[in-house]
């Protein structure tokens, strides 16, 4: 079975501090792709970043960074200088075999002023 | 360029009645994906296109749920006979192809009375 895991409904963090949120996953693929989205209160949906399973090196955008443990199977986000503007929910996400994208359930996150 | 759109944004009907959902894609997107968000969940994976076949249709709730794809372009959900249950924002998702960056829709937020 695939699934994803996020264990932290919420989440709050001070502005211009740093945040980690969590996710885990299960699959018994080799090669796959993990993403990152967000969803602002408007709630179009926006990717935030995403890993190549196959690449060592954790992907970084701007203030947003991977902390990428294949054999953990764990796939957390870093959020560095927090912004009011991140205020949002956060879902990891795991495509099966290109057909099924599995989503956690999201992490709620408020950057307090 | 034009990201992908989602008519009507809202959707208010009738407990028996028949809806439907429209997605217009990102050009050139093969692949093209129905989510359903009941409120304050996660995304609920209902069906997959490539192109205009769905390899993968084990996602939709039941048999009042159908979904077509005229080529690689617009796709509707339709919800036949709608219940109460199926009030959520239903997302449409679009990609190059199966494994990459999806981008989505602004919802289409259904509320069945």
């Amino acid at each position: 079975a695939q699934t994803v895991t996020q264990s932290q409904p919420e989440m709050s963090v001070q502005e211009a501090e740093t945040v980690t949120l969590s996710c885990t996953y299960d699959t018994s693929e080799n090669n796959y792709y993990l993403f990152w989205y967000k969803q602002p209160p408007s709630r179009q949906m926006i990717l935030v970043i995403r890993q190549e399973a196959y690449k060592q090196q954790n992907a970084t955008e701007n203030r947003f960074s991977v902390n990428f443990q294949k054999a953990a199977k764990s796939f957390s986000l870093k959020i560095s200088d927090s912004q009011l503007g991140d205020t949002a929910m956060y879902f990891c996400a795991f495509p099966h075999a290109g057909n099924q994208f599995y989503f956690g359930t999201g992490t709620s996150l408020t950057v307090i002023p | 360029g034009a990201g992908v759109s989602q008519s009507p944004s809202n959707k208010v009907t009738e407990k028996g009645k028949d809806v439907e959902l429209r997605c217009d894609p990102i050009s050139g997107h093969t692949a093209l994906y129905w989510y359903r968000q009941r409120l304050g969940q996660g995304l609920e994976f209902l069906i997959y296109f490539q192109g205009n076949s769905a390899p993968d249709k084990s996602g939709l709730p039941s048999d009042r749920f159908s979904a077509e794809r005229t080529g690689e372009s617009v796709s509707t959900l339709t919800i036949q006979r709608t219940q109460q249950e199926d009030s959520a924002v239903y997302l449409c998702a679009s990609s190059f192809s199966g494994m990459d960056t999806q981008y989505f829709g602004p919802g289409t937020r259904l509320t069945v009375l």
